[in-house]
């Protein structure tokens, strides 16, 4: 079945660096959802992306719509503590079926 | 404004017993699924509803799992009868305008079958 592809699977960085992570998929997607699931709690969206080529914005994140529409990124800049957690990224299936999700990213931030 | 209620967050029971899950979307989504979330499988969809009407079941794992939605307000998700391999976290999530569209999540039951 269609899959997404994330990298890195895990991330151990120093406080106050910058984080790049991405989603890649053999298949157009239409939309690309990023989500981010602190531990103990559901996934939270982040960002949504609805054109390719879009960059939209989020505080100090930052997502963009890759233009062959397969893959999109996400970037964390000046990461906190806080920023700890597993980010996934989404798309729906076959152009607005059910969304599926990547494996994840998962954030470690060293104070 | 409140966001998707799930309970309860936890449950610790004994294998072959029935368990039942909760869930309230938010005000005005028309669709709701769950899903369930393990470090093996990742997030696997279950089950989504439109309408309150059951679209899609071909996530749920076998006949011992049913859900329900009476109501626009109100979703079940029934484990009878439950066994270890069934313990993980259940997420309920809603969205509204498309199946594609993003959907919001409550914060999951973690389930413990002994």
């Amino acid at each position: 079945g269609q899959q997404l592809n994330q990298s890195p699977q895990s991330m151990f960085i120093q406080e106050g660096e910058d984080v790049s992570m991405n989603c890649t998929s053999s298949s157009i997607f239409n939309t690309w959802l990023w989500y981010k699931q602190d531990p103990g709690e559901g996934p939270v969206l982040l960002i949504a992306l609805y054109k390719a080529g879009e960059l939209t914005s989020n505080g100090r994140l930052t997502a963009q719509f890759g233009i062959t529409r397969k893959d999109s990124f996400l970037n964390i800049s000046a990461s906190i503590p806080s920023d700890v957690g597993i980010y996934f990224c989404a798309g729906p299936y076959n152009q607005g079926g059910k969304l599926i999700f990547g494996q994840g990213t998962e954030l470690s931030v060293k104070p | 404004d409140a966001g998707v209620i799930q309970s309860p967050r936890h449950e610790v029971t004994e294998m072959g017993q029935e368990v039942t899950l909760r869930c309230k979307p938010i005000s005005g989504h028309d669709y709701l699924f769950w899903y369930r979330q393990t470090m093996m499988r990742g997030l696997e969809l279950l089950i989504y509803f439109n309408n309150n009407v059951p679209i899609d079941d071909s996530g749920m794992p076998e006949d011992r799992f049913s859900a329900k939605m009476p109501n626009a307000s109100f979703s079940t998700l029934k484990i009878q009868p439950s066994e270890p391999r069934d313990s993980a976290v259940y997420f309920c999530a809603s969205s509204f305008g498309g199946l594609g569209q993003p959907q919001h999540f409550g914060d999951g039951t973690r389930l413990s079958i002994l």
